[in-house]
C-alpha cells in the first residue's frame, strides 16, 4: 500500500495565487521529501524536511510537517505558469531501505 | 556536466521481445533505482542497488531484471514475462544511502506494439 498519499489529486488556480497540497502517510518516518515532475520528464527534488523539523522554506516554497498527524503540506506562493507540474511527496519509513512515492497532485496554473 | 542519463527516450517493442533500458550516472552515487510510472500515477519501485554487484527487488520486480557491474551503470531489462510493459520508466541515483535525495534521469517511454 502507498505510504504517502497526496491531496488533492488535481488543483487548478490562477497565476499569482497560492497553491497548497497535502501529503498523508501511515508509519513513522525519518524524513519527507517533495518532488516536481513536468509532463513527460523526470522528477526534480524540491525540498527535504526531517522528522524533527516542523517547517522549512526554500524560495517560494514552504513545507510543514506534523508528525502527530502524519501529514505534510507544500505551499507554493505567488504561483507562476512555470509551476504547472505534478508534485509528489516521498517518505522513508523508519527501518525501510527505500523511498515510497505518493500518487501526486497535478497542479495547473492558469494565466 | 554531472547527471544521470537514460536512453533511448522512446522505445517500441513487439510482444514477446526482451528490451534493455540504459541508465548511466556520473555523479559518483552508490545507490541507483528503477521506477515504473503509469499515466496519472505515482512511481512504483522495480529494483534498486546500493552497491556494485548487489541489487534488491522492489515492489513490482516480476518480469524485470537488472545488473550492476559498474558503479555508473544500472541497465533494466524488460522481459517477455512482463505482462503489461507499456509505461514510462525512470532511473534515479542517490548518495550515500537509499533514503536520501534522489536524482532522476529524463525517463524512457516504452510502448509494446
Amino acid at each position: 500500500s502507498q505510504q504517502g498519499e497526496e491531496d488533492p489529486q488535481a488543483l487548478s488556480i490562477q497565476e499569482g495565487e497560492n497553491a497548497t497540497m497535502n501529503c498523508s502517510y501511515k508509519t513513522s518516518i525519518n524524513n519527507l521529501q517533495w518532488y516536481r515532475q513536468n509532463s513527460g520528464r523526470g522528477l526534480v527534488h524540491l525540498i527535504l524536511i526531517r522528522s524533527n523539523e516542523r517547517e522549512k522554506h526554500s524560495g517560494r516554497l514552504r513545507v510543514t510537517l506534523d508528525t502527530s498527524k502524519k501529514s505534510s503540506s507544500l505551499l507554493i506562493t505567488a504561483s507562476r505558469a512555470a509551476d504547472t507540474a505534478s508534485y509528489f511527496c516521498a517518505t522513508d519509513a523508519s527501518g525501510a531501505q527505500k523511498l515510497v512515492f505518493g500518487q501526486g497532485t497535478r497542479l495547473t496554473i492558469n494565466p | 556536466d554531472g547527471g544521470i542519463t537514460q536512453s533511448p527516450k522512446y522505445l517500441f517493442r513487439k510482444e514477446g521481445q526482451n528490451v534493455t533500458l540504459s541508465c548511466e550516472q556520473n555523479l559518483n552515487h552508490d545507490a541507483m533505482y528503477w521506477y515504473r510510472q503509469d499515466p496519472g500515477q505515482g512511481l512504483r519501485l522495480i529494483y534498486y542497488s546500493q552497491i556494485v554487484n548487489d541489487f534488491q527487488k522492489g515492489d513490482i520486480a516480476e518480469g524485470y531484471s537488472v545488473s550492476r557491474e559498474k558503479k555508473e551503470s544500472f541497465p533494466l531489462t524488460v522481459t517477455s514475462a512482463q505482462k503489461n510493459p507499456t509505461a514510462f520508466y525512470l532511473c534515479a541515483s542517490s548518495v550515500p544511502g537509499t533514503k536520501d535525495t534522489q536524482y532522476f534521469g529524463p525517463g524512457t517511454r516504452l510502448t509494446v506494439l
